[in-house]
């Protein structure tokens, strides 16, 4: 079941700051984070695994609350290269093989 | 960090023919790889899981027959569309986790390879 992301675009000025929320319906193990510029691949941001666990690096920090199913993304004093499309992927169980399911993206734009 | 190369970058080709694809772990293995498939302004469908050594497994909706994989080493994984149609004209990616000094494999990235535009005329 893919995870539901809000919203599904933004558009900052430079030095705003952003949440992205990702929410599923069913239980996670844990939380991953990407970015994606336009026609690249994705890039690893960060992984959530326990229950209220925080994460951050920079100005870009993560959140996991388990019993809500739900992981937020925050970009704080965003810049110019913070633009492109964010996919939380999630994944429901401990399990070499386990995939990620990816959720429909946020489109991030940040203004000059 | 690791990396995963993903050949060719794009490829077009007429309807009918087949397309390969290459997704390779350079410094890490693999026993596992992941093909997503995106199309434009869309999120990461993932097609099958790659496993070394065995069958792929696809995902619902995905044909077996029609989207080839093989994964014959720890570093390589192969997608292969075969009898492409313009319908198959998508973005495909390939993944793979390095979990090398992860405390667990749930704690490991998914790294991309650069992505593969196909274009069926």
């Amino acid at each position: 079941q893919q995870p539901v992301q809000s919203p599904q675009a933004v558009i900052l000025r430079e030095g705003e700051d952003a949440v992205i929320n990702c929410s599923s319906s069913k239980a996670l193990y844990s939380v991953h984070w990407y970015r994606q510029k336009h026609g690249e691949a994705p890039v690893f941001l960060m992984i959530l695994l326990k229950g209220g666990e925080q994460k951050g690096h920079d100005k870009i920090s993560a959140s996991f609350n388990e019993k809500k199913q739900q992981s937020s993304l925050y970009l704080t004093a965003s810049q110019l290269s913070y633009s492109g499309t964010y996919f939380c992927g999630t994944q429901r169980g401990f399990n070499a093989g386990n995939m990620l399911t990816f959720g429909g993206g946020t489109r991030l734009m940040v203004k000059p | 960090g690791a990396v995963v190369s993903q050949h060719p970058s794009w490829v077009i080709c007429k309807s009918g023919t087949s397309v390969k694809i290459e997704c390779r772990s350079l410094d890490f293995q693999a026993t596992t790889m992941f093909w997503y498939r995106q199309f434009p302004k869309q999120s990461l469908m993932l097609m099958a899981t790659s496993n070394e050594g065995s069958k792929a497994t696809y995902e619902q909706g995905v044909e077996k027959d029609k989207f080839l994989i093989n994964h014959a080493s720890l570093t390589l994984s192969t997608l292969t569309v075969t009898s492409a149609h313009p319908e198959d004209s998508s973005f495909y990616i390939c993944s793979a986790r390095d979990w090398t000094g992860a405390i667990t494999y749930s704690y490991s990235p998914l790294h991309f390879g650069i992505g593969t535009w196909v274009s069926v005329t």
